[in-house]
């Protein structure tokens, strides 16, 4: 069983600071790593993708990954109420084909 | 261009019964997969279709079965639906072969089995 360790939270931040997602997995064979944010009773939607060592950036969202580690994170700079919502961390299974999803860390940053 | 389709959004059914959960994707996406979410289970797949023609077992596959109608549909049947198949499914689907592409999802069907 390949697994994506995810911390449930809830990861409480106020308005303006940074917020930070971590994210573990098993296979060492995973290439592709990705960040999926779902609103409560909504489906996933992508936030970011990264496939190679070190730092992604996207506006306010930054994704780093650590093969060696075997670690990637999301950080969210300048964190809004609207960023309030569950982020997903998804890794490429050892078929290839499909992804296997965290639990997810659920958001919640305060006025 | 609506994306991903999935019918019906909300079902209730009694154990023993059978349904199946409709999928259509417009987006002419290769790989189609099903996927279920519980609460603190996070989303486990169930089904996947890399191409028309083809599916696979992921996580979770008992109890369920799949056909991969065309390019465009790809539904998952409950045979005889159990309480432990209580749960919201998702249906996605990728234009990528390989797990490198984006994953979009359908809405969700909400599923209820007493």
């Amino acid at each position: 069983q390949k697994e994506v360790e995810q911390n449930s939270g809830p990861l409480s931040v106020p308005e303006g600071a940074i917020a930070s997602l971590n994210c573990t997995y098993s296979d060492r064979g995973s290439q592709s790593f990705f960040w999926y944010r779902q609103y409560s009773g909504k489906s996933p939607e992508l936030i970011m993708f990264i496939y190679s060592n070190g730092d992604k950036e996207d506006g306010r969202f930054t994704a780093q990954l650590n093969k060696a580690s075997q670690y990637v994170s999301l950080l969210i700079r300048d964190s809004q109420p609207s960023d309030s919502a569950t982020y997903l961390c998804a890794v490429t299974s050892n078929s290839g084909y499909a992804l296997n999803f965290g639990k997810g860390t659920s958001l919640l940053v305060t006025p | 261009n609506a994306g991903v389709t999935q019918t019906p959004k909300f079902q209730v059914l009694k154990t023993g019964q059978s349904m199946t959960l409709q999928c259509a994707q417009d987006m002419n996406h290769n790989s189609m997969y099903w996927y279920r979410q519980d609460p603190g289970m996070g989303l486990r797949l169930i089904y996947y279709s890399a191409s028309e023609g083809t599916t696979d077992k992921g996580e979770v596959p008992n109890g369920y079965n799949v056909s991969r109608l065309n390019k465009r549909e790809f539904s998952l049947r409950l045979e005889s639906a159990a309480p432990s198949q209580t749960s919201v499914y998702f249906c996605a689907s990728s234009s990528s072969l390989y797990g490198t592409g984006e994953l979009f999802f359908g809405e969700g069907s909400r599923l209820t089995v007493l």
